[in-house]
């Protein structure tokens, strides 16, 4: 299995909080994604980097910002969570020796109250 | 809008039997396919993909079949396995590495 770790795993906060995740690598793949899944939407990118300090917005951005200022870690935060912000959140990596196939970390859940 | 659709939120097989899922795409700039499977409480898992540029790729019980033409793909499971049971996603890649994905098929197999 591919070395890559979400933190926390479940997470409960109160609207208008901040709110980080963290996605942490130890295969120095070069990008890394952050996906939502919703039942009946599959999974939707957020964000994606594809290097240190070079980040993309995917197709529901909004309300989102990432940073990667080292090659393993890709922080996604929140912030202001809204209810609509409540999803199972999935970290990828990608660029291995098959550079196209994604390697998804376990999910983070998170509940905005 | 969706630019990937899995039309079948559901597929029930009998073991032995041949699983076939569909995925429909509409955009023709997408330049490569994969396959995903998904168990509860666990992240998507690599399955199978294929190039644009190919018609067919296999790999021990999966096949995955692209008709450009059609913007149509399909995974064959054959034979199908009580363990296949599983949420299965389609993906498609844009240019600048960014994917799309299905909103997924649960196949069951029945043993």
């Amino acid at each position: 299995d591919a070395g890559i770790t979400q933190s926390p795993r479940h997470k409960v906060t109160e609207t208008g909080t901040p709110v980080t995740l963290r996605c942490h690598q130890t295969e120095n793949h070069r990008y890394m994604y952050w996906y939502r899944q919703d039942p009946g939407h599959g999974l939707r990118l957020i964000h994606y980097s594809y290097g240190v300090k070079d980040t993309d917005k995917g197709e529901v951005s909004d309300g989102y910002s990432v940073s990667r200022s080292k090659t393993e870690d890709f922080l996604l935060t929140l912030e202001s969570a809204t209810s609509s912000q409540t999803s199972v959140y999935f970290c990828a990596i990608s660029g291995g020796t098959t550079i196209y196939e994604q390697y998804f970390g376990p999910g983070t859940r998170l509940t905005v109250t | 809008d969706q630019q990937v659709k899995q039309n079948s939120p559901s597929l029930s097989v009998q073991e032995g039997r041949i699983s076939i899922l569909n995925c429909d795409y509409t955009n023709s700039m997408f330049d490569y396919f994969l396959w995903y499977k998904k168990y509860p409480a666990e992240g998507p898992t690599f399955l199978i993909s294929i190039s644009s540029i190919k018609d067919k790729n296999e790999d021990g019980r999966f096949t995955v079949f692209l008709n450009k033409s059609a913007k149509h793909l399909s995974l064959h499971i054959v034979p199908s396995q009580p363990g296949d049971s599983a949420v299965y996603f389609c993906a498609a890649k844009a240019t600048g590495n960014q994917f799309y994905f299905g909103t997924g098929t649960s196949l069951t197999v029945i043993p």
